[in-house]
């Protein structure tokens, strides 16, 4: 497709469980961004790859949140030992040049539950 | 933490009416952008300002960043049903990666 994608669009976990979530930025986008947004907020970062390089993780909530991007194209998120103030939107954007330069393009996120 | 100040936080008008929004911050913004979402959808990007005192118009909208580049405004002129949603704004720290994000004004347009 053209835009960013995101799975799964919806995610139930119970606390405890590991979940992962994917996003396929747009072909040849150099930039990917992860952010969390909670229930009537506006988006909170998390996390900046640009290529495979991960620049900036300052906003990974814990320990437990992971996030790679291998060959520099699509991305993963993961949280471990869920809890659940993690229940949240997960939202992907993906930017053609570095952070700035070009407009970002989020997808539509992956809402999770934690029970 | 959100950093940025949004207001109003909701806002519900009948079509036709005008409204006005507004995005402050405590410090300098490098640039400024406004986003809209709807409900299940990503943010979608409107506009970027840059320059203090900057106006742009984007058909009925119109943003004004602030002469000191602490604060911004979104304009909507005979608002429409479509235009019912999440305003966001969003600056970029000097600082470099991270675009932090207002707490949004949600917008309810009234048929």
């Amino acid at each position: 497709g053209a835009g960013v994608s995101q799975s799964p669009r919806y995610k139930v976990a119970k606390r405890g469980q590991d979940v992962a979530l994917r996003c396929d930025p747009i072909s040849g986008h150099v930039s990917l961004f992860w952010y969390q947004q909670a229930l009537g907020q506006g988006p909170e970062f998390l996390t900046y790859f640009q290529n495979e390089a991960q620049l900036d993780k300052s906003g990974l909530p814990s320990d437990r949140f992971f996030a790679e991007r291998p060959e520099g194209s699509v991305s993963t998120l993961k949280i471990q030992r869920t809890q659940q103030e993690d229940s949240a939107v997960y939202l992907c954007a993906s930017s053609l040049g570095g952070v700035g330069t070009q407009p970002q393009h989020f997808g539509d996120g992956t809402r999770l539950s934690i029970l | 933490t959100q950093l940025l100040e949004q207001s109003p936080q909701f806002l519900s008008i009948q079509e036709g009416e005008n409204l006005t929004v507004y995005c402050n911050s405590s410090s300098v913004f490098s640039s400024l952008q406004w986003y809209r979402q709807e409900p299940g959808e990503g943010p979608v990007l409107l506009v970027t300002v840059v320059t203090g005192g900057e106006v742009k118009k984007l058909k009925r909208l119109t943003f004004q960043f602030g002469d000191a580049r602490k604060d911004s405004s979104l304009h909507i002129t005979a608002a429409q049903p479509g235009d019912t949603g999440l305003y966001l704004c969003a600056e970029l720290r000097n600082t470099g990666n991270q675009f932090y994000f207002g707490t949004g004004t949600s917008l309810t347009v009234i048929p």
